[in-house]
This record gives structure tokens, sequence and C-alpha cells, in this order.
């Protein structure tokens, strides 16, 4: 089964600086899809950013992109210009290549410090 | 398009009693996906459905807990007797036929006293 690994259960980050978030994840298809949500403390989840696996460009949206490095397995967050806004729960997920179920990771709770 | 909706959002029951979870998916979406997520912990997959048909509970208890999703209405999750431990967040999820993105609804949050 494929799981998913988020090794920072809290980061913080200063206003206007930037963060990393890390995750690594097991599998062994090699057609998937790879998810950052956001969780703030309403609960809803809200997709930050998307990638498929077969493209080797990193995605990008706005402030946010991603590193991801199929051959280890490996697919980080960056968040530039932290805003207070940006504070929650990031959750990486897996969605396996025939789309019937997320895999999440445990979650990194971040604080954006003024 | 409304997104996906969920109701109710919060739910209190005690020990023994059951619970009914409904989920609207959006206009269009065949497919309905449940997670729960225990305090402190991600998501975990529960169980996928299409219309009338369930696809994959490979992450449903196998007791107490049961899905559906008619021909016509909400999909319902259902808890009978419910423990202090079914105590969590619950979401669904839609997507159209033949696509991979899932849209999540906010939640109903399942407290048992």
């Amino acid at each position: 089964a494929q799981t998913v690994t988020q090794s920072q259960p809290e980061m913080s980050v200063q206003e206007a600086e930037t963060v990393t978030l890390s995750c690594t994840y097991d599998t062994s298809e090699s057609d998937y899809y790879l998810f950052w949500y956001k969780q703030p403390p309403s609960r809803q989840m809200i997709l930050v950013i998307r990638q498929e696996a077969y493209k080797q460009q990193n995605a990008t949206e706005n402030r946010f992109s991603v590193n991801f490095q199929k051959a280890a397995k490996s697919f980080s967050l960056k968040i530039s210009d932290s805003q207070l806004g940006d504070a929650a729960m990031y959750f990486c997920a897996y969605l396996t290549n025939t789309g019937n179920q997320f895999y999440f990771g445990t979650g990194t709770s971040l604080t954006v410090i003024p | 398009n409304a997104g996906v909706m969920q109701n109710p959002r919060h739910l209190v029951r005690r020990r023994g009693q059951e619970a009914r979870l409904r989920c609207s998916p959006m206009k269009g979406h065949s497919h309905v996906y449940w997670y729960r997520q225990l305090p402190e912990e991600g998501l975990k997959f529960m169980v996928y459905l299409q219309k009338e048909n369930i696809i994959d509970e490979s992450g449903m208890p196998k007791e107490r807990f049961s899905a559906e999703f008619p021909k016509e209405g909400p999909s319902i999750l259902r808890i009978q007797q419910v423990v202090r431990g079914d105590s969590a967040a619950y979401f669904c999820a839609s997507s159209p036929p033949n696509e991979y993105e899932q849209y999540f609804g906010p939640g109903t949050r399942l407290t048992v006293t």
C-alpha cells in the first residue's frame, strides 16, 4: 500500500519569509498524482497545488511551488513571502492512478509569526 | 455551481445511537468518496461509491458502518451503535466521471458522548 510521510509535525516562519514543508511517499506505481492541501481551523480542505507524476516540470501556483523528485519519491512544498493567512495544517496527499483514493500524510502545522 | 455539501456540519450522538451523515456531490459528479479524520491525524479513505454501487470499501470498518449512494438524493454514511472512538471529522469528496481530481466538502464533525 502507498504511504505518505510528513516528518515535520510543526513548522514556523516569519511573515514575508520562505518556508519549505517536506513530504516523502512510497509507491510501486509509475503513474500517480500528488497534492498539497491546506486545512485552516474551519477544517475545510483547500487544494493548494497538484502535480502529475508524468510531468517533470515542478508545479507553481503564485507563492506556492513544489520540488518534485520522482526518483527520490519526494514532494516538498515551498511557500514564498509567507502571509498570516497561510497559517494552517498542511497535508501532503497521494492519489492512485485509478483516482480511487487519497493517501494522506499526518500533516504539518504551520505557524506564521508577525 | 455549488460545491460539495455535507450536513449536518456538527452532530452529537450518545453512545449506542445511530449517526447519519449526508453528502451531496457537485452537480455532474457521479463519484463519491468518504474519508475519516481522527484528531491529530490525516484523512483516511473509507469508501468509494458510484450511483447505486459500492466500488471500493476497503477502508470501511467491518461492523456498524455502511454507505450508500442512491439513484436519487445524497450519499449517506451510516454509523450504527456509535462508540466514543467514532468521534471524528468525516469528509466527503466527489469527482466527475473520467477525472481524477476530487473536490472536498466542509466535513461533518461527529461527537459521541
